[in-house]
């Protein structure tokens, strides 16, 4: 079955400053890689998604990178601000619409 | 449409005591998931159902864990008997189809005592 590796567990980033979370994942059948963004006591809650057709996708400050070959894909985030600080999970979708997530990035941006 | 509607929110119970949480998909989706989350091993997928049928139950721990859905609107998750270990935030979340986005529901955080 599907097993996605998330890195890193925590990461600490300076206001203004680029974080970056790396995932990957098992099933080469997986096509479809979603990241959610989870704030502290409320539901997981989708930011960006990328399917296996595309290698990246971007949507203002926050980027997705996909390598299908390697079976990893990334999350970037550009001119973090403190409302960015969050838990950051990554997830794939592997055979029959299985969807499987990370273990979490606990995201803390520092003024 | 109010979303994936879960309840209760929080629930206190004894060990030993039979705990059923409950869950209503959003209107039209036919995938329905449920999964665990405790710090140490983050958001656990239990089990998934496509149009009401299970597909792959492999991540419930134990026997004392099951799910149910008898219709498209509904689904529980029980847990006979509770056990401390079982503590956790139990969310459902449901999608349209493959490689869409699933909604999460508001979670409900069970406490065995």
């Amino acid at each position: 079955g599907e097993n996605v590796e998330q890195h890193p567990s925590t990461l600490s980033v300076q206001e203004g400053d680029s974080a970056v979370i790396k995932c990957t994942y098992s099933d080469s059948a997986s096509n479809y890689f979603p990241w959610y963004k989870q704030e502290l006591g409320k539901r997981p809650q989708l930011i960006i998604d990328i399917r296996s057709n595309v290698g990246e996708k971007k949507d203002q400050r926050i980027a997705v990178t996909l390598n299908k070959t390697a079976k990893h894909f990334s999350l970037h985030i550009t001119e973090t601000q403190p409302e960015d600080s969050a838990v950051y999970f990554c997830a794939a979708n592997g055979g029959a619409q299985k969807l499987v997530f990370g273990q979490g990035t606990r995201l803390t941006i520092n003024p | 449409d109010a979303g994936v509607i879960q309840s209760p929110r929080h629930e206190v119970t004894e060990m030993g005591q039979e705990v059923t949480l409950r869950c209503k998909p959003i209107s039209g989706h036919n995938s329905l998931f449920w999964y665990r989350q405790t710090m140490m091993r983050g958001l656990e997928l239990l089990i998934y159902f496509n149009n009401n049928v299970p597909i792959d139950d492999s991540g419930m721990p134990e026997d004392r864990f099951s799910a149910k859905m008898p219709n498209a609107s509904f689904s529980t998750l029980k847990i006979q008997p509770s056990e401390p270990r079982d503590s956790a935030v139990y969310f459902c979340a449901s999608r349209t189809g493959q490689n869409t986005e699933a909604f999460f529901g508001q979670g409900t955080r069970l406490t065995v005592v």
